[in-house]
């Protein structure tokens, strides 16, 4: 069974510009999430679809940022205009049972 | 400050020592769990124990769970070289599914 994956492993892009994340969760997971672990600090979570539906977006820190997960199969997450302080590592998770979420490899984001 | 805080921050063992990490958390949860990631690599989660549990093993690894004193500590027995990575526990709490992850520990285990 394929895991969690996530594209690209990694995207350096200057500010100002857009950046897309993609996650392809594990077959049949109906929850996917996005963390993400901003400068070695904690890893903090952004949000949290159920099939196509945004259960819980509190940890989207702006408008800036935009998931999507379109037919509850893969979701996007694009940030737009991207800020230095949007470096880090997005990971992305995904689960049937509500506890047990497994994760992928992570995208590093570097803006410059 | 955030749930799920761990210390200590940084730990230097030499292979073949004991690893003790802690972690403390301020809400009521169903379960703890513990995830490692490697340099560069994502999130492998490791062991996950629930609030009625005390303590749980696998492998090397001992985790126990203190309910009272929101807290939890991860044992890592005979560590090895390849230990060497961050560790993080997450909570859940009864926050709809998303956990809530603490600052890490970076663990470096010398050969």
């Amino acid at each position: 069974e394929a895991g969690v994956t996530q594209f690209p492993s990694h995207s350096v892009i200057e500010k100002g510009q857009t950046v897309t994340l993609r996650c392809d969760p594990i077959s049949g997971h109906d929850n996917l999430y996005w963390y993400r672990r901003v400068m070695g600090k904690e890893i903090k979570f952004l949000l949290h679809f159920v099939k196509e539906s945004k259960q819980d977006e509190s940890g989207m820190p702006n408008n800036r940022f935009l998931a999507e997960r379109t037919g509850g199969t893969y979701s996007t997450l694009k940030v737009q205009p991207a800020e230095l302080e949007d470096s880090g590592v997005y990971f992305c998770a995904s689960s049937q049972v509500r506890h047990e979420q497994y994760f992928g490899p992570g995208t590093r984001l570097t803006v410059t | 400050s955030q749930q799920g805080e761990e210390d200590p921050q940084a730990l230097s063992i030499q292979e073949g020592e004991n690893a003790t990490m802690n972690c403390s958390y301020k809400t009521s949860i169903n379960n703890l769990q513990w995830y490692r990631q490697n340099s560069g690599r994502g999130l492998v989660h490791l062991i996950l124990i629930r609030s009625n549990e005390r303590e749980k093993h696998s492998g090397r690894l001992r985790v126990t769970l203190d309910t009272s004193k929101k807290s939890s500590s991860l044992l890592i027995t005979a560590s090895r070289a390849a230990d060497t990575a961050s560790y993080f526990c997450a909570t859940d709490g009864n926050q709809g599914g998303k956990l809530i992850f603490g600052q890490g520990t970076e663990l470096s285990v010398k050969p």
